[in-house]
């Protein structure tokens, strides 16, 4: 079963909008990541926060994590035609017993920027 | 390019067979995972090695089978297969044994699986 939604499944933007997209999540983790994926391609590593992080930034990327919510937000701003992928939450989750060393992607969201 | 090589690139076979898909991890990561995505199940994870060891299992069938050889290389087995195995298989490396790291994950092109 999926850890993580992301909202919306799908997006459609015109070029100079922002996107966002949120992530929601089942149980305690240590950190959470996003992924961005092109068409049928490897996932590439965008940005990480950790569980004690409320915001981070990475050029164009700004990530919040509310972890009373369960909930992350990946924002790009400025988008561009070539930040048409799909982008994934990835969460690590806990257990009682500690770290499970599982790391579970979300569902996606998948980002259309229209030139 | 992540330094991770996975082969084959495609395979198409028969239901009922046996194939293996190798993953070389970048040099110098010691953990390998291994994720099946498919379009009605998404990313689903299935397993991790870290330095030849069995560290985590996912949603893994028991028709697959799974090891990391002293070199660090990975390989993943799918026996008996079935159509809805069809599926792109990825394969991540990452140096940290543990997701507690919050170490990145470095993904390779994946091995897109045809069962016909």
């Amino acid at each position: 079963s999926q850890q993580g939604e992301e909202d919306p499944q799908a997006l459609s933007i015109q070029e100079g909008e922002n996107a966002t997209m949120n992530c929601s999540y089942k149980t305690s983790i240590n950190n959470l990541q996003w992924y961005r994926q092109n068409s049928g391609r490897g996932l590439v590593h965008l940005i990480l926060i950790r569980s004690n992080e409320r915001e981070k930034h990475s050029g164009r990327l700004r990530v919040t994590l509310d972890t009373s919510k369960k909930s992350s937000s990946l924002l790009i701003t400025a988008s561009r035609a070539a930040d048409t992928a799909s982008y994934f939450c990835a969460t690590d989750v806990l257990s009682y017993g500690g770290a499970t060393n599982k790391l579970i992607f979300g569902t996606g969201t998948l980002l259309a920027v229209q030139p | 390019d992540s330094g991770v090589t996975q082969t084959p690139k495609h395979l198409i076979t028969a239901t009922g067979q046996r194939v293996t898909l190798r993953c070389s991890p970048r040099s110098g990561d010691l953990s390998v995972y291994w994720y099946q995505q498919s379009l009605d199940q998404g990313l689903q994870f299935l397993i991790q090695y870290y330095n030849g060891e069995e560290r985590a299992k996912g949603n893994i069938l028991e028709r697959f089978s799974a090891q990391q050889f002293p070199d660090l290389h990975s390989e993943l087995n799918l026996s008996s297969l079935e159509l809805g195995d069809s599926a792109l298989y990825f394969c991540a490396s990452t140096r940290q044994g543990g997701t507690i790291l919050g170490g990145e994950l470095f993904f390779g092109e994946g091995s897109r699986l045809t069962v016909l």
